[in-house]
């Protein structure tokens, strides 16, 4: 089983709609999470972290932490064609090195 | 923009050679980790370096090492290349005492 999962995608979704990403992890000790975008060929950028169970909203994003059923998921609202991208999920180990175990991601393609 | 930097942008080597990549950390952030990101997979954790020590590495083998600098930038070395080291390596820096990473452009390895 992997440690984090999430769907490859692509999600695509019509410009100005909410485009809804999910996760599930396998660690039950994990303390941390957090969500990246990554354009095509570049890096990942750190988008949104949450510690708690709950919603976090920044902006157009709101991060939502479920620890009991070991799930994140991220919406993004009024969505854009710059939103296109893949939407990689990150948990923290809680072990001494604080490293990051990352999903394949998902695909996220807003249509204009 | 994050403020990490990483050389060279990308790099074509033989299988066999031995590569140095480097990254130098935002300022202020003194932890240095190091990924690899193989197309269409999300980035894997290879190590961590804090106070010039290596504090944590996932399932690597030995040819990959690393170092830290006083000035907290670092260099990640891989020996007798093979071609599934063909990735997109990636350095992410942060404080020791927070799980937040923010990750470098990349260096774009390319083994034939």
């Amino acid at each position: 089983q992997k440690e984090v999962e999430q769907n490859s995608g692509p999600l695509s979704v019509p410009e100005g709609a909410i485009a809804s990403l999910n996760c599930t992890y396998s660690d039950r000790g994990s303390q941390s999470f957090f969500w990246y975008r990554q354009y095509s060929g570049k890096s990942p950028e750190l988008i949104m972290s949450i510690y708690s169970n709950g919603d976090k909203e920044d902006g157009r994003f709101t991060a939502q932490l479920n620890k009991a059923s070991q799930y994140v998921s991220l919406l993004i609202r009024d969505s854009q064609p710059s939103d296109s991208a893949t939407y990689l999920c990150a948990v923290n180990l809680m072990d001494s090195s604080y490293k990051l175990i990352f999903g394949s991601g998902t695909r996220l393609l807003v249509r204009p | 923009e994050t403020g990490v930097t990483q050389s060279p942008t990308h790099l074509i080597k033989t299988r066999g050679q031995q590569v140095t990549l480097r990254c130098s950390s935002q300022s202020g952030h003194n932890t240095v980790s190091w990924y690899q990101q193989a197309l269409g997979q999300g980035p894997q954790f290879i190590f961590q370096y804090y106070r010039e020590e290596e504090n944590g590495r996932g399932n690597f083998p030995p040819r990959f090492s690393g170092l830290q600098f006083p000035n907290y930038s670092s260099e990640l070395n891989v020996n007798a290349l093979e071609l599934d080291d063909s990735a997109l390596y990636l350095c992410a820096s942060s404080f020791r005492e927070s799980p937040e990473q923010y990750f470098g452009p990349g260096t774009r390895l390319t083994v034939t």
